[in-house]
């Protein structure tokens, strides 16, 4: 299986700044991709699914697909304490879903 | 839509006993549920994949006869950690893949397995 990369963090944002996550794919052929959030201890929670090349908006949530690039992101506008979690990024290859380690997100008040 | 839930939260038992975990889907059917375990600080570990009324497909390293995985229904799956050891104690996630998105899998709250 191919690599999914992001970075580990920790990602500081202050309370209402845009939060950038970004996660880069190696597997060419993939077609789906998917952003998690996971709270300390708890499992992880489906944020976004994408795709189409683009962007696709979804309350404060905006996820961005480039797959010339490969390279897939999330934005989270209007950042809440209540956001400062993990944010697992992942692709579907040959029907099983391939993590990145996560990025760690933090918003202080 | 799409809950999908696990029983035990959370559960103790002592080394050398089985221990047996339940997934349903509560409002869709699931074509395919999958197992992972997470330890602290560390990404999901993918174990298996299971399609209902067919055999689980185990990832690489991950023992088939120590982690039963059955899939009886389009909403139940269950994971039995035989024998268990120590070492098996570790946070349990199961994900079911069916519900209003195309290949999008909704995890259950996952089960915490400690062995003393």
């Amino acid at each position: 299986q191919k690599e999914v990369e992001q970075n580990s963090g920790p990602l500081s944002v202050p309370e209402g700044a845009i939060a950038s996550l970004n996660c880069t794919y190696s597997d060419r052929v993939s077609q789906s991709f998917f952003w998690y959030r996971q709270y300390s201890g708890k499992s992880p929670e489906l944020i976004m699914s994408i795709y189409s090349n683009g962007d696709k908006e979804d309350g404060r949530f905006t996820a961005q697909l480039n797959k010339a690039s490969q390279y897939v992101s999330l934005l989270i506008r209007d950042s809440q304490p209540s956001d400062s979690a993990t944010y697992l990024c992942a692709d579907m290859q040959g029907g099983k879903l391939i993590f990145g380690q996560g990025t760690e997100l933090s918003v202080k008040p | 839509g799409a809950v999908v839930s696990q029983h035990p939260s959370w559960v103790i038992c002592k080394s050398g006993t089985s221990v047996k975990i339940e997934c349903r889907s509560l409002d869709f059917q699931a074509t395919t549920m999958f197992w992972y375990r997470q330890f602290p600080k560390q990404s999901l570990m993918l174990m298996a994949t299971s399609n209902e009324g067919s055999k689980a497909t185990y990832e690489q390293g991950v023992e088939k006869d120590k982690f039963l995985i059955n899939h009886a229904s389009l909403t139940l799956s269950t994971l039995t950690v035989t024998s268990a050891h120590p070492e098996d104690s570790s946070f349990y996630i199961c994900s079911a893949e069916g519900g209003q998105g195309r290949y999008e899998q909704y995890f259950g709250p996952g089960t915490r397995l400690t062995v003393t």
